[in-house]
């Protein structure tokens, strides 16, 4: 149950794209299309943005999307705004009914 | 809409034991898989326990295996996490999160309760 690997931190302009990598192994993100995002900002619970790797919940701007290459996971955010500045989580299903999650990536909007 | 209200937490010593609970509305409980993950402060998030819509299938992270037990009571909309051999390490915010029903997701998530374990 190790956790996946994120990036510390990544940040970008206003109106910017930007992509935080996800990276696990066969036995979780690669093996598995159950793959999630959550956005979390400071003091407030996490909010579910993708799930199943690239499907947007109800009410979540179409400018967060995700994807998957073999054993890495990415969320891109589109016209990078301020309200996007957050903490970002990955999540893998990993089999047998456990769950495992990225260390965790911290957006700032320069 | 969904709400997930999580109590319980507080201040024990290392050894002891505390119980958590989550009183979940909103939603059909007994039709949702849940969880419970925590957060040591100013830490990332950890996945801790899971339990089936019915109890019948419960898992647990290695790092509370044998210490942590889930159950819930679903005419009382509750879930439960009972904590045992309290260690330091334990002490985080715990959240109890919704499972999004056949998608392997967590996707609704309360607040938390603050477990602090110390002497």
């Amino acid at each position: 149950q190790s956790a996946l690997t994120q990036p510390a931190s990544v940040s970008g302009s206003p109106g910017q794209s930007i992509t935080i990598s996800c990276t696990g192994t066969s036995s979780d993100i690669g093996g598995y299309n159950y793959v999630s995002w959550s956005q979390q900002h400071p003091g407030k619970a996490p909010k579910l943005m993708i799930y199943q790797v690239s499907n947007r919940p109800s009410g979540v701007s179409n400018r967060f999307s995700g994807s998957k290459s073999g054993n890495t996971a990415s969320l891109t955010i589109s016209g990078l705004q301020a309200e996007d500045e957050a903490d970002y989580y990955c999540t893998s299903y990993t089999g047998n009914s456990t769950w495992v999650f990225g260390g965790g990536t911290k957006v700032t909007v320069l | 809409q969904v709400q997930l209200v999580e109590s319980g937490g507080g201040v024990v010593q290392p050894g002891r034991s505390l119980r958590l609970s989550c009183a979940a509305s909103g939603f059909t409980f007994n039709s949702h898989a849940m969880h419970w993950v925590r957060q040591a402060p100013g830490k990332g998030l950890e996945w801790v326990a899971f339990i089936s819509y019915n109890g019948g299938t419960k898992s647990f992270a290695d790092s509370v295996k044998g210490r942590f037990a889930i159950s819930r009571d679903n005419s009382k909309n509750t879930l439960y996490l009972e904590m045992n051999s309290l260690r330091a390490e334990d002490t985080a915010v715990y959240h109890c999160v919704r499972d999004l029903s056949t998608k392997y997701t967590l996707d609704y998530w309360g607040q938390g309760t603050l477990v602090t374990v110390s002497p």
